[in-house]
């Protein structure tokens, strides 16, 4: 079966600069989750969705970050205006709903913010 | 607050021998699962071993075991045989019934040959 796809792979921006990341998840997977893994640290969830509904939203930056999912496939992440701390790496991962299944991580996104 | 740690920033092992990499966790539920993610430079995430939280026997893959002690919510990675492709960082998690899945800030383990 075909991984999860994020792209970009490398993004380079300046602050207050908008970006954005996409993820399309393992066909059939109706869990998806978007994490922020800074340098050296673990990720940290930043949405969950549950098909369509974002189902925990709760360490999500709602201020300047943003997030879709389209039909409960694709996800798409925002974020405006970007500022210096935003940089980091941002994984997709997908399951199917259930709890014994492991999460199937994309290669992340490397946001630089200068 | 639910939380996963790894107190163990960094570890290295001689190639060839074993190293047990340490996790606790602090969850109120009963049932969960319990994951050990490995990553190397490619930031691809891939997973190492998983364990129910109501099996007590400890789950194997190959080189890799786990020694799970629920009561005293420890979920520790031993790595047999080390070798060189084994380095990397890793990463333990939990997850819930509904969902939520949470991880640890994770270890750097290096191999020296």
């Amino acid at each position: 079966e075909a991984g999860v796809v994020q792209s970009p792979r490398y993004k380079i921006i300046e602050k207050k600069q908008p970006v954005a990341f996409w993820c399309n998840p393992i066909s059939g997977h109706n869990t998806l989750y978007w994490y922020r893994q800074n340098l050296g640290q673990g990720p940290e969830l930043l949405i969950r969705y549950e098909n369509e509904e974002a189902v925990d939203d709760s360490q999500l930056p709602k201020d300047r970050f943003s997030a879709e999912r389209l039909k409960g496939v694709d996800s798409t992440l925002k974020i405006q205006p970007a500022e210096l701390g935003d940089s980091a790496v941002y994984l997709c991962a997908s399951s199917p709903s259930s709890y014994n299944s492991p999460l199937h991580f994309g290669n992340g996104t490397r946001l630089t913010v200068t | 607050a639910q939380t996963v740690t790894q107190s163990q920033p960094e570890m290295s092992v001689q190639e060839a021998e074993t190293v047990t990499l340490s996790c606790t966790y602090d969850t109120s539920e009963s049932d969960y699962y319990l994951f050990w993610y490995k990553q190397p430079p490619s930031r691809q995430m891939i997973l190492v071993i998983r364990q129910e939280a109501y099996k007590q026997q400890n789950a194997t893959e190959n080189r890799f075991s786990v020694n799970f002690q629920k009561a005293a919510k420890s979920f520790s990675l031993k790595i047999s045989d080390s070798q060189l492709g084994d380095a990397a960082m890793y990463f333990c998690a939990y997850r819930l019934p509904t969902n939520d899945m949470r991880f640890g800030a994770g270890t750097r383990l290096t191999v020296k040959p």
